[in-house]
């Protein structure tokens, strides 16, 4: 079994400032972790995934993620933020092919300006 | 990107009554749906895959006899609470698997029973 810990619930930032969203998974098999984001009234966005290769994955909108086995983590980071990245962030994980997955409860990213 | 409609987005509904929330995928062919619950500040939990044309595969713990699950063409999946009571208001989020690892997310129905 699959489970997904997000560490923080609300992350406040200020406009421009770097933001690290956490994300720690336990799985006894192979994993493939994803990172989605919901903005409000809307359905979730695929930001970035990892299914394998480099460990280092970069998503769209300026996001990219790490992929650290040893530390069993998929953190979120983007290097400035902005407002229009005020949103809901959910970490993912699935452990084979067939879709099913597992969400992490979440962290509110909020930009201040 | 792909996209998937819910109707209605949201819905009130009296105690003992039955709701139907209809999935579409709208520019691509959905094999497998997946229909999710969302509790406020809360995961989302997955409840159902379904594969068109055959019976959904429910998690542990969900009531199929409460949610059944239609999944009868490539685009429509549907999920009908029946005897809904107050403790099956919650967010109800349904997605379609364009591929592998690729899973498009419809934009949720809030549904209150009263």
């Amino acid at each position: 079994a699959q489970s997904v810990t997000q560490l923080d619930s609300q992350v406040p930032v200020f406009e421009e400032a770097p933001v690290e969203l956490r994300c720690n998974y336990s799985s006894s098999v192979s994993v493939y972790l994803f990172w989605y984001v919901q903005y409000p009234n809307q359905g979730l966005q695929l930001l970035l995934k990892y299914l394998s290769g480099s460990t280092l994955v970069k998503g769209i909108n300026g996001f990219e993620a790490e992929f650290n086995k040893s530390q069993t983590s998929f953190h979120l980071r983007k290097p400035s933020v902005h407002i229009s990245d005020t949103a809901e962030y959910f970490c993912a994980v699935s452990g084979y092919a067939g879709n099913k997955l597992v969400f992490g409860a979440g962290t509110i990213l909020r930009v201040k300006s | 990107g792909a996209v998937v409609s819910q109707h209605p987005s949201w819905v009130i509904c009296k105690s003992g009554t039955s709701v139907k929330i209809e999935c579409r995928s709208l520019d691509f062919q959905a094999t497998t749906m997946f229909w999710y619950r969302q509790f406020p500040k809360q995961s989302l939990m997955l409840m159902a895959t379904s594969n068109e044309g055959s019976k959904a595969t429910y998690e542990q713990g969900v009531e199929k006899d409460k949610f059944l699950i239609n999944h009868a063409s490539l685009t429509l999946s549907t999920l009908t609470v029946t005897s809904a009571h107050p403790e099956d208001s919650s967010f109800y989020i349904c997605s379609g698997a364009g591929g592998p690892h690729e899973q498009y997310f419809g934009p949720g129905t809030r549904l209150t029973v009263t």
